[in-house]
């Protein structure tokens, strides 16, 4: 149980080009929902907190017109990194949890590549 | 505020031996919870472990086991006759106690076991 899938696994874009990235609770709901952004060698970075029906929480330094998400049902949160540029190149990985505080499960990520 | 230390960056063994990653981590909160995930190369991120701060038992899991000692903030990771296929990252993390809290990660540690 407690499956995460995460579409796509990886894209390949030039720049300038918008990416919505899905992130779908298979087997649970979940009321919140969490971004991260990884980049190579390091380690997870929280971009912000996807809650259903409302609006995201971000965190300092992201930038909430860049990184859109929306979460529209408790089974499904997208992210759309708007006009795409290489410095947003990175892996992607987003989590749910069924409740408060316990585990979150994990996407497989999505590998983004602006050439 | 809370942090995650994960002083190893890397360790190297040969299989069947033993080894321990370490984590230390910083919270105000008296509630909180503390978890070990597991990175292969391929990117996703499996759950091993959930601990909550009122639960000092140590757990032993097959061939991992963890020490959680509150007196020194750490929460130590144990892999016993270590095989190739825990090569991998590791990351420790951190939440606190409220509701739908995010988790605050380490640095990660890469164990390479080689044969």
């Amino acid at each position: 149980g407690a499956v995460v899938s995460q579409h796509p696994s990886w894209v390949i874009c030039k720049s300038g080009t918008s990416v919505k990235i899905e992130c779908r609770s298979l087997d649970f709901q979940a009321t919140t929902m969490f971004w991260y952004r990884q980049f190579p060698k390091q380690s997870l970075m929280l971009m912000a907190t996807s809650n259903e029906g409302s609006k995201a929480t971000y965190e300092q330094g992201v930038e909430k017109d860049k990184f859109l998400i929306n979460h529209a049902s408790l089974t499904l949160s997208t992210l759309t990194v708007t006009s795409a540029h290489p410095e947003d190149s990175s892996f992607y990985i987003c989590s749910a949890a069924q409740g408060p505080n316990q585990p979150q499960h994990f996407g497989d990520g999505t590998r983004l590549s602006i050439l | 505020a809370q942090k995650v230390t994960q002083a190893q960056t890397e360790i190297s063994v040969v299989e069947k031996e033993d080894v321990t990653l370490d984590c230390v981590y910083e919270t105000r909160d008296t509630t909180y919870y503390l978890f070990w995930y597991k990175q292969p190369p391929s990117g996703e991120l499996v759950f091993l472990i959930r601990r909550n701060s009122f639960d000092e038992q140590n757990e032993i899991s097959g061939r991992y086991s963890w020490n959680f000692q509150k007196s020194t903030s750490s929460f130590n990771f144990t892999i016993t006759a270590s095989q190739v296929v825990d090569s991998a990252v590791y990351f420790c993390a951190l939440s606190e106690a409220e509701a739908g809290t995010a988790l605050i990660f380490g640095k990660g540690t890469t164990l390479s076991v080689s044969s």
